[in-house]
């Protein structure tokens, strides 16, 4: 059973479009993380989320908490083929000494 | 700041074979974790160490093991090798924070391939 759902799986799409992409639960976390993978590298920390409804910004990127702190959704506006990659999100759980769990992530390829 | 080393960058081994990884964590950091990364299962925990000490461990057979120095270096080695073995391995290392301070810094990883 993954606890991290991430949707959609893969997304295509051409240079100057938005996108939305989406991390569930049926949990509730602490805090959650997104994590950006490029080819051949590790994942690379964006944003960490702590309270339920906040929002973070990130130059083009939007980064949403739900409110019951079981979702979380990044927003990406006028998207760029820098941002190509695997798009991560992950959450602490066993405790404040637990270990982290990924969603399988969005793979993202922006088209120029 | 040099960031997290991993060793070697690519490895193909045969079945019933055996194989060491060995991951160098940032200056200060010593808190090291691995972890599979395979295109089914996505990312998955494998281990954590932390001073020497394993702290935490995820749902991966026996055959899967880890050990951390005294420099925090740390190494896995994975015994008896399936063709299912093959992935990405991943080792992060972070400081000894706690919660939302456990920011993990990845490695670029090893690629094992088992033939």
């Amino acid at each position: 059973t993954q606890l991290l759902e991430q949707s959609p799986q893969f997304l295509s799409i051409q240079e100057g479009e938005n996108l939305t992409v989406y991390c569930n639960s049926s949990s509730v976390f602490s805090s959650l993380q997104w994590y950006r993978q490029e080819p051949g590298e590790g994942p690379v920390l964006l944003v960490t989320v702590v309270t339920g409804g906040e929002v973070k910004k990130l130059k083009r990127l939007t980064f949403q908490f739900g409110d019951a702190r079981k979702d979380s959704s990044l927003h990406i506006t006028a998207a760029q083929p820098g941002d190509t990659g695997l798009y991560l999100c992950a959450a602490l759980i066993g405790g404040s000494q637990g270990n982290l769990i990924f969603g399988k992530g969005t793979k993202l390829s922006v088209k120029p | 700041k040099a960031g997290v080393t991993q060793t070697p960058r690519y490895l193909i081994k045969t079945r019933g074979q055996q194989v060491t990884l060995s991951c160098s964590p940032i200056s200060g950091h010593r808190s090291v974790s691995w972890y599979q990364q395979t295109p089914g299962q996505g990312l998955q925990f494998l281990f954590e160490y932390f001073s020497e000490t394993q702290r935490n461990k995820g749902n991966f057979p026996g055959r899967f093991s880890g050990r951390q120095f005294s420099n925090s270096r740390s190494e896995m080695n994975v015994s008896t090798l399936e063709l299912g073995d093959s992935a990405l391995y991943l080792c992060a290392s972070s400081l000894p924070g706690t919660g939302v301070k456990n920011i993990q810094y990845f490695g670029a990883g090893t690629r094992l391939s088992v033939l």
